[in-house]
Protein backbone atom coordinates (compact mmCIF):
# COMPACT_ATOMS: atom_id res chain seq x y z
CA UNK A 1 0.00 0.00 0.00
CA UNK A 2 1.19 3.22 -1.28
CA UNK A 3 1.72 5.79 1.80
CA UNK A 4 3.04 9.45 2.25
CA UNK A 5 3.59 10.94 5.78
CA UNK A 6 4.30 14.31 5.56
CA UNK A 7 5.87 16.74 8.66
CA UNK A 8 7.42 19.62 10.06
CA UNK A 9 4.77 21.68 9.67
CA UNK A 10 3.87 24.83 11.89
CA UNK A 11 3.65 28.26 12.66
CA UNK A 12 6.57 30.16 11.99
CA UNK A 13 7.01 33.62 11.69
CA UNK A 14 7.27 35.83 8.50
CA UNK A 15 10.83 36.06 7.29
CA UNK A 16 11.24 32.45 9.16
CA UNK A 17 11.90 29.39 7.22
CA UNK A 18 10.80 25.85 7.70
CA UNK A 19 11.67 22.31 6.34
CA UNK A 20 8.91 19.88 5.35
CA UNK A 21 9.31 16.19 5.35
CA UNK A 22 7.55 13.38 3.40
CA UNK A 23 8.39 9.83 4.28
CA UNK A 24 7.22 7.22 1.53
CA UNK A 25 6.59 3.51 1.54
CA UNK A 26 4.95 0.87 -0.65
CA UNK A 27 6.62 1.99 -4.20
CA UNK A 28 9.72 2.17 -5.24
CA UNK A 29 10.38 5.86 -4.70
CA UNK A 30 13.68 6.30 -6.26
CA UNK A 31 11.68 5.56 -9.48
CA UNK A 32 9.02 8.13 -9.46
CA UNK A 33 8.77 12.34 -9.97
CA UNK A 34 7.62 13.47 -7.02
CA UNK A 35 5.83 17.27 -5.97
CA UNK A 36 4.78 19.17 -3.65
CA UNK A 37 1.14 20.82 -3.96
CA UNK A 38 -0.48 23.51 -1.19
CA UNK A 39 -4.15 24.33 -0.59
CA UNK A 40 -4.21 28.10 1.44
CA UNK A 41 -6.91 27.63 3.81
CA UNK A 42 -10.56 27.36 1.90
CA UNK A 43 -9.37 27.90 -1.74
CA UNK A 44 -8.13 25.91 -4.20
CA UNK A 45 -5.19 23.82 -5.28
CA UNK A 46 -1.52 25.41 -6.03
CA UNK A 47 1.38 23.35 -7.63
CA UNK A 48 4.53 24.53 -5.38
CA UNK A 49 7.68 21.98 -6.65
CA UNK A 50 8.55 19.25 -8.49
CA UNK A 51 11.57 17.11 -8.83
CA UNK A 52 12.79 14.04 -11.16
CA UNK A 53 13.55 10.94 -9.43
CA UNK A 54 17.10 11.16 -9.50
CA UNK A 55 16.46 14.58 -7.80
CA UNK A 56 18.84 15.74 -10.70
CA UNK A 57 15.83 18.42 -12.25
CA UNK A 58 13.80 20.85 -9.98
CA UNK A 59 11.02 23.01 -10.71
CA UNK A 60 9.17 25.66 -8.84
CA UNK A 61 5.93 28.02 -9.42
CA UNK A 62 7.10 31.62 -9.67
CA UNK A 63 5.35 32.12 -6.19
CA UNK A 64 8.06 30.43 -4.30
CA UNK A 65 11.19 30.22 -6.98
CA UNK A 66 13.98 31.41 -5.13
CA UNK A 67 12.76 30.98 -1.47
CA UNK A 68 11.93 27.31 -1.49
CA UNK A 69 14.12 24.44 -3.01
CA UNK A 70 12.92 21.14 -3.12
CA UNK A 71 15.38 18.24 -2.54
CA UNK A 72 15.17 14.62 -2.25
CA UNK A 73 16.85 11.15 -0.44
CA UNK A 74 16.14 8.14 -2.50
CA UNK A 75 17.86 5.75 0.48
CA UNK A 76 15.87 7.09 2.94
CA UNK A 77 12.42 7.25 0.95
CA UNK A 78 12.21 10.99 1.66
CA UNK A 79 11.07 13.75 -0.43
CA UNK A 80 12.15 17.36 1.17
CA UNK A 81 10.97 21.17 1.00
CA UNK A 82 13.09 23.37 2.61
CA UNK A 83 11.00 27.08 2.99
CA UNK A 84 13.01 30.31 3.44
CA UNK A 85 11.75 34.39 3.83
CA UNK A 86 8.49 32.86 4.58
CA UNK A 87 4.90 34.79 3.60
CA UNK A 88 1.30 35.15 5.25
CA UNK A 89 0.38 34.23 1.50
CA UNK A 90 2.29 30.66 2.21
CA UNK A 91 -0.28 29.88 4.84
CA UNK A 92 -1.53 26.66 3.57
CA UNK A 93 -1.82 22.84 3.78
CA UNK A 94 0.96 21.45 2.30
CA UNK A 95 0.42 17.88 -0.04
CA UNK A 96 3.33 15.81 -0.77
CA UNK A 97 2.26 13.70 -3.66
CA UNK A 98 3.63 11.03 -6.03
CA UNK A 99 3.48 11.64 -9.97
CA UNK A 100 2.35 8.70 -11.83
CA UNK A 101 5.22 8.99 -14.26
CA UNK A 102 8.67 7.99 -13.97
CA UNK A 103 9.87 11.31 -15.61
CA UNK A 104 8.23 14.56 -16.83
CA UNK A 105 4.81 15.78 -15.46
CA UNK A 106 1.62 14.33 -14.73
CA UNK A 107 -1.32 13.74 -12.62
CA UNK A 108 -0.78 12.99 -8.68
CA UNK A 109 -2.10 9.38 -8.28
CA UNK A 110 -1.11 9.36 -4.27
CA UNK A 111 -1.25 12.32 -2.10
CA UNK A 112 -0.12 12.66 1.66
CA UNK A 113 -2.86 14.09 4.49
CA UNK A 114 -1.12 17.01 4.25
CA UNK A 115 0.76 19.08 6.80
CA UNK A 116 -0.04 23.03 8.23
CA UNK A 117 1.90 25.94 7.80
CA UNK A 118 0.78 28.97 9.15
CA UNK A 119 3.47 32.17 8.40
CA UNK A 120 1.56 34.44 11.02
CA UNK A 121 3.67 36.87 14.00
CA UNK B 1 0.97 29.75 -18.32
CA UNK B 2 -2.30 27.72 -18.88
CA UNK B 3 -5.50 28.91 -16.95
CA UNK B 4 -8.30 26.62 -15.61
CA UNK B 5 -11.48 27.73 -15.37
CA UNK B 6 -13.89 25.58 -13.40
CA UNK B 7 -18.03 26.13 -14.18
CA UNK B 8 -20.03 26.07 -12.43
CA UNK B 9 -18.76 27.03 -9.15
CA UNK B 10 -21.25 25.52 -7.26
CA UNK B 11 -23.83 22.45 -8.04
CA UNK B 12 -27.00 22.12 -6.31
CA UNK B 13 -27.98 18.22 -6.93
CA UNK B 14 -30.02 15.90 -5.44
CA UNK B 15 -28.64 11.95 -5.38
CA UNK B 16 -29.35 9.80 -8.21
CA UNK B 17 -29.17 13.07 -10.51
CA UNK B 18 -26.26 13.64 -13.33
CA UNK B 19 -23.71 15.85 -12.66
CA UNK B 20 -21.85 17.78 -15.86
CA UNK B 21 -18.74 20.02 -14.51
CA UNK B 22 -16.96 21.80 -16.94
CA UNK B 23 -13.15 22.77 -17.64
CA UNK B 24 -11.90 25.55 -19.88
CA UNK B 25 -8.32 26.01 -20.88
CA UNK B 26 -7.03 29.18 -21.38
CA UNK B 27 -5.29 27.55 -25.10
CA UNK B 28 -4.97 24.19 -26.02
CA UNK B 29 -3.46 21.35 -23.47
CA UNK B 30 -1.76 18.94 -25.46
CA UNK B 31 -2.21 15.28 -25.46
CA UNK B 32 -5.06 15.92 -23.59
CA UNK B 33 -3.10 15.81 -20.74
CA UNK B 34 -6.20 16.61 -18.35
CA UNK B 35 -6.76 15.74 -15.15
CA UNK B 36 -10.16 15.44 -12.69
CA UNK B 37 -9.55 15.10 -8.71
CA UNK B 38 -12.59 14.93 -6.15
CA UNK B 39 -11.99 16.34 -2.87
CA UNK B 40 -13.86 15.86 0.11
CA UNK B 41 -13.45 18.19 3.14
CA UNK B 42 -10.57 16.93 5.60
CA UNK B 43 -9.09 14.66 3.02
CA UNK B 44 -6.49 15.25 0.55
CA UNK B 45 -7.27 15.28 -3.27
CA UNK B 46 -8.29 11.71 -5.03
CA UNK B 47 -7.44 11.13 -8.61
CA UNK B 48 -10.44 10.30 -10.40
CA UNK B 49 -9.47 10.63 -14.01
CA UNK B 50 -6.03 11.49 -16.10
CA UNK B 51 -5.86 11.86 -19.91
CA UNK B 52 -8.96 13.27 -19.94
CA UNK B 53 -10.94 10.02 -19.98
CA UNK B 54 -9.26 7.13 -18.72
CA UNK B 55 -10.39 6.69 -15.26
CA UNK B 56 -7.89 5.98 -12.36
CA UNK B 57 -7.87 2.73 -10.57
CA UNK B 58 -11.01 1.60 -8.74
CA UNK B 59 -13.31 4.90 -9.34
CA UNK B 60 -16.80 3.68 -10.10
CA UNK B 61 -17.77 3.57 -13.90
CA UNK B 62 -20.32 6.59 -13.37
CA UNK B 63 -17.70 8.95 -13.54
CA UNK B 64 -16.58 9.46 -17.09
CA UNK B 65 -14.36 11.93 -18.72
CA UNK B 66 -14.40 13.39 -21.79
CA UNK B 67 -13.06 16.78 -24.32
CA UNK B 68 -9.50 18.00 -25.76
CA UNK B 69 -8.10 20.98 -26.56
CA UNK B 70 -9.84 23.87 -24.51
CA UNK B 71 -13.06 22.23 -23.32
CA UNK B 72 -13.21 19.49 -21.07
CA UNK B 73 -15.89 17.55 -19.00
CA UNK B 74 -16.45 15.69 -16.00
CA UNK B 75 -19.65 13.55 -15.86
CA UNK B 76 -21.22 11.89 -12.79
CA UNK B 77 -23.94 9.95 -14.03
CA UNK B 78 -25.51 9.30 -10.56
CA UNK B 79 -24.95 11.08 -8.05
CA UNK B 80 -24.04 9.10 -4.97
CA UNK B 81 -24.15 10.37 -1.26
CA UNK B 82 -20.54 10.44 -1.12
CA UNK B 83 -20.14 11.89 -4.22
CA UNK B 84 -20.94 15.39 -2.92
CA UNK B 85 -17.36 17.32 -2.47
CA UNK B 86 -15.62 19.65 -4.06
CA UNK B 87 -13.42 18.61 -7.93
CA UNK B 88 -10.66 19.88 -9.53
CA UNK B 89 -9.30 19.53 -12.98
CA UNK B 90 -5.68 19.73 -13.51
CA UNK B 91 -3.49 20.22 -16.88
CA UNK B 92 -0.42 18.51 -16.97
CA UNK B 93 0.48 19.87 -20.62
CA UNK B 94 2.84 22.36 -19.81
CA UNK B 95 4.93 23.55 -17.84
CA UNK B 96 3.93 24.72 -15.34
CA UNK B 97 1.33 22.47 -14.10
CA UNK B 98 -1.76 24.11 -13.23
CA UNK B 99 -5.51 23.49 -11.33
CA UNK B 100 -8.47 25.14 -12.10
CA UNK B 101 -10.64 26.87 -9.20
CA UNK B 102 -12.90 24.04 -8.37
CA UNK B 103 -16.28 23.64 -8.41
CA UNK B 104 -18.30 22.69 -5.50
CA UNK B 105 -21.12 19.65 -5.89
CA UNK B 106 -24.21 19.84 -3.24
CA UNK B 107 -26.75 18.38 -2.08
CA UNK B 108 -29.79 20.09 -3.09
Amino acid sequence: EVQLLESGGGLVQPGGSLRLSCAASGFTFSSYVMSWVRQAPGKGLEWVSGISSSGGSTYFADSVKGRFTISRDNSKNTLYLQMNSLRAEDTAVYYCAKDRWTSGHSSFDYWGQGTLVTVSS
Amino acid sequence: EIVLTQSPGTLSLSPGERATLSCRASQSVSSSYLTWYQQRPGQAPRLLIYGASSRATGIPDRFSGSGSGTDFTLTISRLEPEDFAVYYCQQYGSSPLTFGGGTKVEIK
